[in-house]
């Protein structure tokens, strides 16, 4: 869906390095989420933010953190990157409700730790 | 914890068979929601299911959620090479509505089509 962007959409980097994946959308949405996509374990939720000013932990937020810059925008940072943390990485948005929960998914960044 | 519990993990079905992946919920959901991931690409929203027993419909797939709102499934007929893909059931897992648009995913079921 082109109104959610990812950049970059791919990224081989080292242990140690520091990493910010970055996402912007053009769907009026204040709701944005970060998941990791790892064979089998599916779609895992790294971290949330209703709005400008709401940062929720996810199920997996050990080792990364975010920022939410403005309605439109939500990076995710690997402070110090490890192997086990090479992934593909997905940012969504959704809207409000009746709309609901439906999220709808950027393009993806291949990240790859070395 | 709460969790989404999908099966089977990987489906290889012939062209023009059927295929059903199922959708296990630890709680009641409030609704549930139903993805497709082609081959390299991002999880795309197929449908959202509501009420207790709904079926919908949409062409060769058919969505189903269960009586007590804790599973649901999704049947295709007659498979085509353009169905394959990964397919993701997500339900909001929480306390009544303060979990709405945070979804938990289920695993994922892996079909592949053999022409």
């Amino acid at each position: 869906d082109a109104d959610v962007t990812q950049t970059p959409r791919n990224r081989i980097t080292k242990t140690g390095k520091r990493i910010m994946l970055e996402c912007s959308q053009t769907k009026g949405h204040d709701r944005m989420y970060w998941y990791r996509q790892d064979p089998g374990l599916g779609l895992r939720l790294i971290y949330y933010s209703f709005d400008v000013k709401d940062i929720n932990k996810g199920e997996i937020s050990d080792g990364y953190s975010v920022s939410r810059q403005a309605q439109a925008k939500f990076s995710l940072s690997l402070e110090s990157a490890i192997p086990n943390q090479t992934a593909l990485y997905f940012c969504a948005t959704s809207g409000h409700r009746p709309a609901g929960d439906t999220q709808y998914f950027g393009p993806g960044t291949r990240l790859t730790v070395l | 914890g709460q969790q989404v519990m999908q099966i089977p993990q990987y489906q290889h079905v012939q062209e023009g068979e059927d295929f059903t992946t199922y959708c296990n919920s630890s709680t009641t959901l409030s609704n549930i929601q139903w993805y497709k991931q082609r081959p390299g690409g991002h999880p795309v929203f197929l449908i959202q299911l509501v009420k207790s027993g709904e079926v919908k419909k949409q062409k060769r797939l058919t969505f189903q959620f269960g009586e007590a709102k804790k599973n649901s499934s999704l049947h295709i007929t007659a498979t085509q090479t353009t169905d394959v893909g990964t397919y993701f059931c997500a339900g909001p897992l929480g306390a009544g509505g303060t979990s709405y648009g945070k979804l938990t995913f289920g695993q994922g079921t892996i079909l592949t089509v053999h022409p």
